[in-house]
């Protein structure tokens, strides 16, 4: 089954401190991988994607992401935090079977930037 | 372009009565997904449009759910007879197709509650 896991409901980080959201996901074949960002009663924001090259990528807002395919991960870092980093953050993976391209999402990892 | 616009925002109505849903997404998109979000949880896929096409269905999808896409651009989602499960946020997000590294852009989501 493919599927995508957030093992963390919420990460607290300090602000200016560096920051990881993790991401886990199993996949048949080679992984198509996004991150979104969703503010309070807002829909989701693009922040990023993996679909092939180099496993480091950089997206919106100073985040990137590590692709590590030995490991099935796709965890979601920014060096320096910023309070208004604070949202609830998902991972996806397309689903690769037919050809809708649909996303399937983990459950969100809330980010607390605390001054 | 202004992105994808969902209508309305909110909607409270009582249990069997029904409701529908309107999602304008970026304009040349030919793709269009329907998703729904419950408190605590990621999206999930309900239903795709390719075009005017309804190419994929959920089986969350109960057949008291209809979408259509008529002429390829907005989109509606229709509830009958809704139940308080039906209480969720239902985002609409569009892709162009022929990209082979699409990216999914969603609208601010459409909050309903069923009392």
């Amino acid at each position: 089954a493919q599927s995508v896991a957030q093992p963390e409901d919420q990460v607290n980080v300090a602000e200016g401190n560096p920051l990881t959201v993790k991401c886990t996901y199993s996949v048949s074949g080679n992984p198509y991988l996004f991150w979104y960002v969703q503010y309070p009663n807002r829909g989701l924001q693009f922040l990023l994607k993996y679909i092939t090259g180099d496993n480091l990528v950089k997206g919106s807002y100073g985040f990137e992401a590590e692709f590590n395919k030995s490991q099935t991960s796709f965890h979601l870092k920014k060096p320096s935090a910023l309070l208004s980093d604070s949202a609830l953050y998902f991972c996806a993976v397309r689903d690769m079977r037919g050809a809708t391209n649909k996303l399937i999402f983990g459950t969100g990892t809330l980010l607390a930037v605390q001054p | 372009d202004t992105g994808v616009s969902q209508n309305p925002r909110h909607k409270i109505t009582k249990r069997g009565q029904n409701v529908t849903f309107r999602c304008d997404p970026i304009s040349e998109h030919n793709r269009l997904y329907w998703y729904r979000q419950t408190l605590g949880q990621g999206p999930e896929f309900l239903t795709y449009f390719q075009n005017e096409a309804q190419l994929e269905k959920s089986r969350l999808l109960s057949d008291r759910f209809s979408a259509e896409r008529p002429k390829g651009s907005f989109s509606t989602l229709e509830i009958q007879r809704t139940e308080q499960g039906d209480s969720a946020m239902y985002l609409c997000a569009s892709s162009y197709l022929p990209s082979g590294e699409e990216t999914q852009y969603f609208g601010p989501g459409t909050r309903l509650l069923v009392l």
